[in-house]
């Protein structure tokens, strides 16, 4: 099963653009990557998926290397409500299953942005 | 569309009562969720659904029981309420499990067990 590593918190002046890496040297053939962002007392919030190579929509983009062994999600110049909490997900297609990946969030990437 | 909708938002109980949170989806989504998450921490999956009728355990389901009689909705069954179980409940849903737009969450329960 394809283990997430990601760095538990990082700090980061506005305007900056931001990148959380986050490692799953495990990864199998049918896995994607998916991150989400969470806000104090709400629930987490899709914000990106990709499978390889770079993906871009309008709040972020995911950088994921040829071995897709780990992947970047890159904030551009963020701003005080960027600062959340990132999950990033490792999971395949299909029916979720006992004890599969896609099922745990971890405890993800705390991200502060500092006026 | 409403989304994912959880009733109550705030509930305190006393040890050993028993209560059900309440979970409804209007997006026809197969696969729901429940996750809990303590003060700091990431989310723990409680228990999951793949559609009417079937359901299965997640990373920490002891306490806890789930029904699914609907594709809309997924309620989650506290017994004998414990401290340990004081947390913040979220349900979701998913279309295609983690793909796609991955999944949809609810606004939370926060549970305090006095």
């Amino acid at each position: 099963l394809a283990k997430t590593t990601q760095p538990i918190s990082m700090d980061s002046y506005e305007g900056q653009e931001v990148n959380i890496t986050c490692s799953h040297n495990n990864i199998a053939t049918n896995d994607y990557i998916t991150w989400y962002q969470q806000f104090p007392s709400q629930g987490p919030r899709f914000i990106i998926q990709g499978y390889k190579t770079k993906v871009t929509n309008e709040v972020a983009s995911l950088f994921i290397p040829a071995d897709r062994k780990s992947s970047t999600l890159s904030l551009p110049r963020v701003s005080l409500s960027d600062t959340a909490v990132y999950y990033c997900l490792v999971g395949d297609i299909g029916p979720p299953q006992t004890g599969a990946n896609n099922l745990f969030f971890g405890t993800g990437t705390r991200l502060t942005v500092i006026p | 569309n409403a989304g994912v909708t959880q009733t109550p938002k705030f509930r305190i109980l006393k040890i050993g009562q028993s209560m059900t949170l309440q979970c409804t989806q209007d997006m026809n989504h197969n696969y729901m969720y429940w996750y809990r998450q303590d003060p700091g921490m990431g989310l723990k999956l409680i228990y999951y659904s793949v559609g009417a009728g079937i359901t299965d355990k997640g990373e920490v389901p002891n306490g806890y029981n789930v029904s699914r009689s609907t594709t809309e909705d997924f309620p989650l069954r506290l017994e004998l309420a414990a401290p340990s179980q004081t947390s913040v409940y979220f349900c979701a849903s998913s279309y295609l499990g983690s793909t796609g737009d991955g999944y949809t969450f609810g606004s939370g329960t926060r549970l305090t067990v006095v």
